[in-house]
């Protein structure tokens, strides 16, 4: 079973201009998290999708953040514009809808982004 | 304060048990869980207990829940060098989950 994949794996750009992630998850995940680790720091949750309806946003910047679903599978992040505040990584999570613990979350490896 | 909290750091030799321990706040979580991070990488999870056990033991990992202190533990046995990483403990009091900091583990040969 292929992971979550995340792109790109790393992004440098300088502050004021925008930048864009993205992230397939597993195959029939309907629930997709949008993660941001500042170094030294644990993840803190940006955005939750359940299919492509927003579940919790609560805690996503909407004044320079945002983020899609649209067919419920792949999702794109969006940072515009960038402050130096935005450096960390930000990492991509699905779970399976049944199974398991349920509340189990599979991690993708992360876009680590550096704003100058 | 933070929800959950960490020791941020621990080393042992190769060979010892490790312990790492956890503090969290919310008992409405129905599973406690224990991430493995290496550098450069996303997070792995290790293992998980249900929050109605005292107990999980899984190979070289046992984890230990005390639901009156809010108190979580991970011990490794036999701790290889491979298992140098950033260990971080979550709980799930919605759908989402709630880290900690993390605990840099760190085993020397």
């Amino acid at each position: 079973e292929a992971g979550v994949a995340q792109s790109p794996r790393y992004k440098i750009i300088e502050k004021r201009q925008s930048v864009a992630f993205w992230c397939n998850p597993i195959s029939g995940h309907a629930t997709l998290y949008w993660y941001q680790q500042i170094l030294g720091q644990g993840p803190k949750l940006l955005i939750q999708f359940q299919n492509n309806g927003v579940v919790d946003d609560s805690q996503l910047p909407k004044d320079r953040f945002s983020a899609e679903r649209l067919k419920g599978v792949d999702s794109t992040l969006k940072i515009q514009p960038a402050k130096l505040e935005d450096s960390a990584v930000y990492l991509c999570a699905s779970r399976p809808p049944t199974g398991g613990s349920y509340y189990e979350q599979y991690f993708g490896p992360g876009t680590r982004l550096t704003v100058t | 304060g933070e929800d959950v909290e960490q020791s941020l750091f621990l080393s042992v030799r190769e060979g010892d048990s490790s312990v790492i321990n956890c503090t969290y706040t919310d008992s409405s979580s129905t599973y406690l869980y224990w991430y493995k991070q290496e550098p450069g990488a996303g997070l792995q999870l290790l293992t998980y207990i249900f929050s109605n056990m005292d107990m999980k033991q899984d190979q070289r990992l046992t984890v230990l829940l005390n639901k009156k202190d809010k108190h979580l533990s991970l011990r490794i046995a036999d701790t290889q060098t491979g298992d140098s990483a950033i260990y971080f403990c979550a709980e799930n009091p919605y759908s989402t989950l709630t880290f900690g900091k993390g605990t840099m583990l760190l085993v020397s040969p």
